[in-house]
């Protein structure tokens, strides 16, 4: 299947400091990429619709300006979180869709906000 | 997209069948069935998915009643390596990313 990398597996920040991750689409080319947030042992939740050339679609309760989303390219996003605090640590994920309609994750990042 | 309902944990022998059910009673007729997996600290991973025939591949096999209200995943050989959550989705073919994930299933495969 399709790969999705993202860049760094994880990060160590420490608070105030701005934190960037990079979703990249291997194989293929993505017009639509997704990033996802999951606290340990919670589910996933969808944070944020990334569209190639225009600007993100944000989820309900998320920070546009806090968690900046760029999809210069058809095949990289990247979320930027602004001023990290320590509850922003979590585990990043990012999904790409194809022109197929099929979704495929990275395999995550991992954020400590000290 | 409709709601999905699963056991919160399953056990299973290694090497026997692993089956795990997922309720989606108010699907909708175009919706899909997903079933993605969770290996601890990794990025979900596409097993299978179908809309109303049961589908195989060489992950799992696919099962959906003929209401189409519940299906059930079959790992037809459980491994160690199978050891994850299970996260049954049901979507919009379309509406790839827009998926709500629940709790999922976590199946641990027991030597």
């Amino acid at each position: 299947g399709a790969v999705v990398s993202q860049h760094p597996s994880r990060v160590i920040c420490k608070s105030g400091t701005s934190v960037k991750i990079e979703c990249r689409s291997l194989d293929f080319q993505a017009t639509t990429m997704f990033w996802y947030r999951q606290f340990p042992k919670k589910s996933l939740m969808l944070m944020a619709t990334s569209n190639e050339g225009s600007k993100a679609t944000y989820e309900q309760g998320v920070e546009k300006d806090k968690f900046l989303i760029n999809h210069a390219s058809l095949t990289l996003s990247t979320l930027t979180v602004t001023s990290a605090h320590p509850e922003d640590s979590s585990f990043y994920i990012c999904s790409a869709r194809d022109h197929l309609n099929e979704q495929f994750f990275g395999p995550g990042t991992r954020l400590t906000v000290l | 997209d409709a709601k999905t309902t699963q056991p919160t944990s399953m056990d299973c022998a290694e090497g026997r069948a692993a089956n795990l059910p997922c309720n989606h009673s108010t699907i909708s007729g175009n919706e899909y069935v997903y079933w993605y997996r969770q290996i601890h600290s990794q990025g979900p991973q596409y097993i299978i998915h179908g809309l109303k025939n049961n589908e195989t591949n060489e992950m799992a096999s696919l099962i959906i009643t003929e209401d189409r209200k519940s299906s059930t995943l079959i790992l037809p050989h459980a491994t160690l390596r199978d050891t994850a959550v299970y996260y049954c989705i049901v979507r919009v073919a379309s509406d790839a990313g827009k998926s709500t994930f629940g709790d999922g299933t976590t199946l641990t495969v027991k030597p």
